[in-house]
């Protein structure tokens, strides 16, 4: 089964709205990454939150991580019609090397 | 800079023959991995290689083998290709410690 699950499937807004997307994991992690993939092309990293952070920006890009709840957020805000794509959280394992493990992953529309 | 470069990026098999899958990197990665996407159920790892000379099975092997041919290079190879191996591969590699990966821009194989 997969470690994260992402939460919309799909998701679809309106130029200049903020896009929520959620992650969750099963198992204790020592870092967490979001990826996205526009069709047809190879994933893009995004931004990593490390198990003892609690929040991360990179731009419009805001990342939450919940240890507790084994949760993460990934926050766009002002979005544009750029930032159509797929978007993949990626866990690594504690013990794991840097090895990660995807989730299926949530298509964000973002329509004119 | 190319980043990671795989070949090819198209091919289409029959049940039975065999093909490497190429990949290289220009970024001096220590960690270099091979994932597959099938639709509805994000990337699951193939095989990785956490250092040049080391090769270490993922999470669905059954079919494929790897060979780290030096730092830059890592190949994937199907020895007799079934329908089921039909997906979009991606090698992707990392800097040593946790970090974000970089990934390649796929190949979609077929398997009739």
């Amino acid at each position: 089964s997969q470690q994260g699950e992402e939460d919309p499937q799909a998701l679809s807004i309106q130029e200049g709205e903020n896009a929520t997307m959620n992650c969750s994991y099963k198992t204790s992690i020592n870092n967490l990454q979001w990826y996205r993939q526009n069709s047809g092309r190879g994933l893009v990293h995004l931004i990593l939150i490390r198990s003892n952070e609690r929040e991360k920006h990179s731009g419009r890009l805001r990342v939450t991580l919940d240890t507790s709840k084994k949760s993460s957020s990934l926050l766009i805000t002002a979005s544009r019609a750029a930032d159509t794509a797929s978007y993949f959280c990626a866990t690594g394992l504690t013990g794991g090397g840097n090895k990660l493990t995807f989730g299926t992953g949530t298509q964000l529309k973002v329509e004119l | 800079n190319a980043g990671v470069t795989q070949t090819p990026k198209f091919q289409v098999l029959k049940t039975g023959q065999s093909m490497t899958l190429q990949c290289a990197q220009d970024m001096n990665h220590n960690s270099m991995y091979w994932y597959r996407q099938d639709p509805g159920m994000g990337l699951r790892l193939i095989y990785y290689s956490a250092s040049e000379g080391t090769t270490d099975k993922g999470e669905v092997p059954n079919g494929y083998n790897v060979s780290r041919l030096n730092k830059r290079e890592f190949s994937l190879r199907l020895e007799s290709a079934a329908p089921s191996q039909t997906s979009v591969y991606f090698c992707a590699s990392s800097e040593e410690g946790v970090s974000g990966y970089t990934f390649g821009s796929g190949t979609r194989l077929t398997v009739v």
